[in-house]
């Protein structure tokens, strides 16, 4: 099956610091990638949609210039969280489309994220 | 409304039992469907996928999917202490837009 992967799996930060992940899709290409917030015990909350070559769409309450996306080539995106803040402290992940008609997900291993 | 309800839990059984799972959902556009499984601090890892109506079943996993009732299941047979996690359930009209469900805790007691 399609393999995503993630880096850093987790980082502690000072508040005010900004903190880069990857998102790589390691054995196809995915033109669109998709980033998710996890708190405990919650369900996924999605982000951000990002797009190879494009500005990435964001979803409605999610600050554009907070969390920064760049998708610069076919397998990778990242996602970095400019001047992270205690609040920002959550479990990260990422996706990316698959299957023969793009009709499902494989999600990478997830990035925890502590700011102190 | 939610375009997709399912029940948090917490879920818990004995070794051995069968296990339903359960999602409704409003959008009648949906077809495909997924069944994720998440243990804690990890990414959710694709269990089932199915397309449209029907059942599919894997090893000890069956999924069903019935369009007319907007209603998908995921059952576990022979449930092992092994297949503690949350399962997330997850629908898409035509792919790139993917709707989840909030999850069920599911803890199976040795």
């Amino acid at each position: 099956g399609a393999v995503v992967s993630q880096h850093p799996s987790w980082v502690i930060c000072k508040s005010g610091t900004s903190v880069k992940i990857e998102c790589r899709s390691l054995d196809f290409q995915a033109t669109t990638m998709f980033w998710y917030r996890q708190f405990p015990k919650q369900s996924l909350m999605l982000m951000a949609t990002s797009n190879e070559g494009s500005k990435a769409t964001y979803e409605q309450g999610v600050e554009k210039d907070k969390f920064l996306i760049n998708h610069a080539s076919l397998t990778l995106s990242t996602l970095t969280v400019t001047s992270a803040h205690p609040e920002d402290s959550s479990f990260y992940i990422c996706s990316a489309p698959g299957g023969a008609a793009q009709e499902t997900q494989y999600f990478g291993p997830g990035t925890r994220l502590l700011v102190l | 409304q939610k375009e997709v309800e399912q029940d948090p839990g917490p879920l818990s059984v004995p070794e051995g039992a069968i296990v339903s799972l359960n999602c409704t959902y409003s959008n009648s556009a949906f077809q495909y469907f997924m069944w994720y499984r998440q243990y804690s601090r990890k990414g959710p890892e694709l269990l089932m996928y199915t397309y449209s109506s029907g059942n599919k079943e894997d090893g000890r996993f069956t999924a069903q999917v019935d369009k007319s009732s907007k209603y998908i299941s995921l059952f576990i047979r022979d449930s092992q202490p092994s297949d503690s996690a949350t399962y997330l359930c997850a629908m898409s009209p035509t792919g790139n837009q993917f709707y989840f469900g909030t999850g069920t805790s599911l803890t199976v007691i040795p």
